[in-house]
């Protein structure tokens, strides 16, 4: 079964900084385009952050140098680096599977992020 | 970047109806769109990609269509189960970016 499964949320103080992961199985991972998305607390999706197969990086104008993505092949996992944690940050953070031209085909359940003193 | 604008935000309609939800683009995309749907506490769903590409499992009466900047999705006859959020998302070029979402409501 094709499967992305989030971890790594929780509760942080502002200004701190978290590491979420997904594990990818079902799948040749290493082939694949894969994203960091989250979904506000108003409900908007925002596309957070992408990572190409040979390991080329995208992100929003808006999260630039606060986020960072990576990918572990080895382990058929990747990776979302949040620092300087801010209260509008607060979400649920999924993980997803696409490619340019096609779409996001495989997302995970989410992990929940808050951030509050 | 490429801002999506869906219409109507919001809609209820009852079991057989014919739903048409629309998503413009700010720009050209070709036909590089694709539509999910998302239930209440659920992951999004991919239903349509490459704007008229119905996913694999997806039920037939979802469909969708448009180039360029006018796309459109259809649920031929509502079900009960398609109660859900509906957002469109451009994949032509990073940033990628969504709709701001279209909830249906079964009357």
């Amino acid at each position: 079964e094709v499967q992305l499964v989030e971890s790594g949320g929780g509760l942080v103080q502002p200004g701190g900084s978290l590491r979420l992961s997904c594990a990818a199985s079902g799948f040749t991972f290493s082939v694949f385009d894969v994203h960091w998305v989250r979904q506000l607390t108003g409900k908007r999706l925002e596309w957070v952050s992408a990572i190409g197969a040979a390991g080329d990086t995208y992100y929003p104008d808006s999260l630039k140098g606060r986020f960072t993505i990576s990918r572990e092949n080895a382990k058929n996992s990747f990776y979302l680096q949040i620092n300087s944690l801010r209260a509008e940050d607060t979400a649920v953070y999924y993980c997803a599977r696409g490619e340019l031209g096609i779409g996001m085909d495989v997302w995970g359940k989410g992990t929940t992020v808050t951030v509050s003193s | 970047a490429i801002r999506l604008t869906q219409s109507p935000s919001s809609l209820s309609a009852s079991v057989g109806d014919r739903v048409t939800i629309t998503c413009r683009a700010s720009q050209g995309i070709s036909s590089a769109l694709a539509w999910h749907q998302q239930n209440p506490g659920k992951a999004p769903k991919l239903l349509i990609y490459d704007a008229s590409s119905l996913e694999s499992g997806v039920p037939s009466r979802f469909s969708g269509s448009g180039s360029g900047t006018d796309f459109t999705l259809t649920i031929s006859s509502l079900q009960p189960e398609d109660s859900a959020t509906y957002y469109c998302q451009q994949s032509n070029s990073y940033p990628l970016t969504f709709g701001g979402g279209t909830k249906v409501e079964i009357k």
